[in-house]
């Protein structure tokens, strides 16, 4: 596609609950990003790879929050055991390389109950 | 540790008068430095970015900035707001050498504009 997609583009889920957030980046871009946006503020960094390796992951809150991406292309953060407090949106992002044009999806809006 | 300040959280200009948006930056090095669109139910769109050389700097929809380097600051202008510019916009900062690839952003400023 043109553009970074996510799916899916709303999540609702019970405390708990695994969820896995997928993020599909634009072809051929070398970096992807995570970010995790609460209402009324900027997005916060989670994590980023260049290509299959995670260059950056000390944004991840604790150890319930994963990210891969395989081969290099598309990637999941996936949050075990859910709290109401993961509740946000969470955006992905990708670039020709790390310093370069971040370019964001549209978000995956996950609710916590 | 690289931090990102966006005193104004919402600002109301009349359509047609000029604008700019503050951002107040903390980093160890030269940093590089962005600005953000988002409009509701959008994802953030690049307005203007600030690398290297020109300290002004021009970007989409009639919107530049200016890097001054002795005040920490980045801030956004457009010297006539359309209504089509009411949004959210996000100023961030990343590493050219350390922490590459890790931006952090500002809170936002909210823009509202009146007809």
């Amino acid at each position: 596609g043109a553009g970074v997609s996510q799916s899916p583009r709303y999540k609702v889920t019970k405390r708990g609950q695994d969820v896995a957030l997928r993020c599909d980046p634009i072809s051929g871009h070398v970096s992807l990003y995570w970010y995790r946006q609460a209402l009324g503020q900027g997005p916060e960094f989670l994590t980023y790879f260049n290509y299959e390796a995670q260059q950056d992951k000390s944004g991840l809150p604790n150890d319930r929050f994963s990210a891969e991406r395989p081969e290099g292309s598309i990637s999941t953060l996936t949050i075990q055991r859910t709290e109401q407090r993961d509740s946000a949106m969470y955006r992905c992002a990708s670039s020709l390389g790390s310093h370069n044009e971040q370019f964001f999806g549209p978000g995956t809006r996950l609710t916590v109950l | 540790a690289q931090s990102v300040t966006q005193p104004d959280i919402h600002i109301t200009v009349s359509e047609g008068a000029s604008l700019e948006l503050r951002c107040n930056y903390s980093y160890g090095a030269t940093p590089y430095l962005f600005w953000y669109v988002q409009s509701p139910g959008q994802g953030l769109q690049l307005l203007l970015k600030y690398f290297s050389g020109d300290t002004l700097v021009q970007g989409i929809k009639g919107f530049e900035a200016e890097f001054k380097r002795s005040q920490s600051s980045f801030n956004l202008r457009k010297p006539s707001v359309h209504w089509s510019d009411a949004a959210e916009y996000f100023c961030a900062v990343g590493g050219i050498l350390t922490n590459a690839g890790k931006s952090t952003f500002g809170d936002g400023t909210t823009l509202t504009v009146k007809p």
